[in-house]
């Protein structure tokens, strides 16, 4: 069985601070690891994903996140956050033999101006 | 077509009565999947679909949700004598493959209200 945690359910952060979102996981074997964006009124969307090979992924957006396997965490990072960056964050595991994803709770970003 | 798309968009029901929810994935995507979102929580797994069987149905929470998929397309999800509990959104996502990791596209979901 896996599971995921998104420590902190509200983020805010000033425009072109850092974003920081925090995720870790509960897996027996290594798992995929993925974050989603969702926009107000919208589907999920892919920000990036964590499958084999280099640890430290980008993705859309300018957001990247990082593979610990010692820390069993997947942080979702952005040097400078802009407006257009508020939404709910949600962090995602699957295991290498299914399909389904398990979710975060999902972390709210703010953005001041 | 050119995303998941999702019917109705908003359907308001009332206790005891049976809806369903239709999913049209990305036309090619073989493997489609279905996930619950209540109020302020993340994504609860509820179903997945290879082509027209479900290999998996380890999420559905209760014998009142069945679902279905035809011609390797699209899906309906049914919930028979709904429950307030039920209201949530229903969201549907495919993928190319069934291959674990394969970018999952979602659509925009189904906000249902059980009054």
């Amino acid at each position: 069985a896996q599971s995921v945690t998104q420590l902190g359910s509200h983020v805010s952060v000033s425009e072109g601070a850092l974003v920081l979102l925090r995720c870790n996981y509960s897996s027996s074997v290594p798992p995929y690891l993925f974050w989603y964006v969702q926009y107000p009124n919208q589907g999920l969307q892919l920000l990036l994903k964590y499958t084999t090979g280099a640890t430290l992924v980008k993705g859309i957006n300018g957001f990247e996140a990082e593979f610990k396997k010692s820390e069993t965490s997947f942080h979702l990072t952005k040097p400078s956050a802009h407006m257009s960056d508020a939404a709910e964050y949600f962090c995602a595991v699957s295991l290498p033999n299914a399909g389904k994803s398990t979710f975060g709770d999902g972390t709210t970003l703010t953005v001041k101006p | 077509g050119a995303g998941v798309s999702q019917s109705p968009s908003n359907k308001v029901t009332e206790k005891g009565k049976d809806v369903e929810l239709r999913c049209d994935p990305i036309s090619g995507h073989t493997a489609l999947y279905w996930y619950r979102q209540s109020l302020g929580q993340g994504l609860e797994f509820l179903i997945y679909f290879q082509g027209n069987s479900a290999p998996d149905k380890s999420g559905l929470p209760s014998d009142r949700f069945s679902a279905e998929r035809t011609g390797g397309s699209v899906s309906t999800l049914t919930i028979q004598r709904t429950q307030q509990e039920d209201s949530a959104v229903y969201l549907c996502a495919s993928s190319l493959t069934k291959i674990p990791g394969d970018t999952q596209y979602f659509g925009p979901g189904t906000r249902l209200t059980v009054l």
